[in-house]
């Protein structure tokens, strides 16, 4: 079975500081990768995916991710943290676009 | 951006009762919609898969007579779940797809569902 692991459900940061939100997952065939972004009491949003072509992606916000094949990996990170970045990230994988495999969300708190 | 809403947010039913939740794609047609469920602190588990005008796909392990699933129209799906116990107390989120889009779902924000 795919498995997406975000390490960490809680992260807490200084506003300024570097973000960054782990993701591994589990698979020897590489999958479409998604970050998703929640706020409260709305409905997960994307913040930036990669299919195909360049491994470093950019997305919105200032946020960005690298697909790493070697460690099945897609790291999210932003160099510097703003308040209004605390939320729920999500990753989520794909292979053919209908089922779509997350991980368990990662909190990110600002600190100001 | 597509908008999509989830009638009611949050709901409490008794025990053997059904509860329909309503999914809604507000400024776009959805030839697909999805069902996801979410425990707390782990992540969402796809339910089933609908498009408009047939029946729903449901995942392994998903009951399909508890969890009944309709796409009737391109904006709108409904998730009952019938003859409700606690153990299905849990967070249901929806989302749905444009039939212009390959991959980009918009969710909608979530149900949550406890059963007394």
């Amino acid at each position: 079975a795919q498995s997406v692991t975000q390490l960490g459900s809680h992260v807490s940061v200084s506003e300024g500081a570097l973000v960054l939100l782990r993701c591994n997952y589990s698979s020897s065939v590489p999958p479409y990768l998604f970050w998703y972004v929640q706020y409260p009491n709305q409905g997960l949003q994307l913040l930036l995916k990669y299919t195909t072509g360049a491994t470093l992606v950019k997305g919105i916000n200032g946020f960005e991710a690298e697909f790493k094949k070697s460690e099945t990996s897609f790291h999210l990170t932003k160099p510097s943290a703003h308040m209004s970045d605390a939320a729920e990230y999500f990753c989520a994988v794909s292979y053919n676009f209908n089922k779509f495999y997350f991980g368990s969300g990662t909190k990110l708190n600002v600190k100001p | 951006g597509a908008v999509v809403s989830q009638h009611p947010s949050w709901v409490i039913c008794k025990s053997g009762t059904s509860v329909k939740i309503e999914c809604r794609s507000l400024d776009f047609q959805a030839t697909t919609m999805f069902w996801y469920r979410q425990f707390p602190k782990q992540s969402l588990m796809l339910m089933a898969t609908s498009n408009e005008g047939s029946k729903a796909t449901y995942e392994q392990g998903v009951e399909k007579d508890k969890f009944l699933i309709n796409h009737a129209s391109l904006t709108l799906s409904t998730l009952t779940v019938t003859s409700a116990h606690p153990e299905d107390s849990s967070f249901y989120i929806c989302s749905a797809r444009s039939w212009d889009s390959t991959y980009e779902q918009y969710f909608g924000p979530g149900t949550r569902l406890t059963v007394t």
